[in-house]
């Protein structure tokens, strides 16, 4: 069955360490995105991006990467650059142009807690 | 004006109310919208999508207003298993969905 894989479900990082959280998907989507989402608030976009070697920041880019070597896949790196990671990180993927295929597609999530 | 814009709630109603919430899009050329459903601490499911002037989907139903710029979510006969979080997610011309929010449903007995 195709869908998206995020790894790995929970993640500590020690201060002044870099985490890499891992999405990976299986639906030939052009489209990848990450989203943070705080306790009680809506999901922000992170980064996205629509083609392979190709990503925009969204509108809390700062302290975060990304990369997209490959259609499948699209990893956020959160650097020690962000001081407030702790929150719960969600991976999208869809097909953005074309009415009818542009719904979102999600990972399981990853819960990033700071030690 | 934020881009979308959703009352946080909670609403809370009992077991067989009929309850709606709105969702109010600030950008005109926005071309498709959604409504998603989130437990706490899961990823978002598509409930339902909206593309022309409404869908309805059992006890579900969503309507899109294109003059008043608001699509708007009923549930009818409400469930406990109801209660969760409806994101409202709207496509704009640049392709990059857009969420609102959330609005918190509470269903009790």
């Amino acid at each position: 069955d195709g869908g998206i894989t995020q790894s790995p479900k929970y993640l500590f990082r020690k201060e002044g360490q870099n985490v890499t959280l891992s999405c990976e998907q299986n639906l030939n989507h052009d489209a990848m995105y990450w989203y943070r989402q705080d306790p009680g608030q809506g999901l922000r976009l992170i980064y996205y991006s629509q083609i392979v070697n190709d990503f925009q920041k969204g509108d809390i880019a700062e302290g975060y990467s990304v990369s997209r070597e490959k259609k499948e896949s699209f990893p956020l790196t959160v650097t020690s650059a962000q001081k407030n990671p702790t929150a719960f990180y969600l991976c999208a993927s869809n097909n953005p142009q074309g009415l009818g295929k542009e719904k979102l597609f999600f990972g399981s999530g990853t819960q990033l807690s700071v030690l | 004006r934020k881009e979308v814009e959703q009352d946080p709630g909670p609403f809370n109603v009992p077991e067989g109310a009929t309850v709606a919430f709105n969702c109010t899009y600030s950008n005109s050329a926005s071309q498709s919208f959604f409504w998603y459903r989130q437990d706490c601490r899961k990823e978002p499911k598509l409930l339902m999508s909206v593309y022309s002037s409404g869908n309805e989907d059992g006890r579900f139903t969503a309507q899109l207003n294109r003059a008043s710029q608001y699509i708007s979510l009923l549930i009818r006969d409400s469930k406990l298993s109801d209660s969760a979080t409806y994101l409202c997610v709207v496509n704009p011309g640049s392709y990059i969905p857009t969420f609102g929010r959330g609005t918190s449903l509470i269903v009790h007995p």
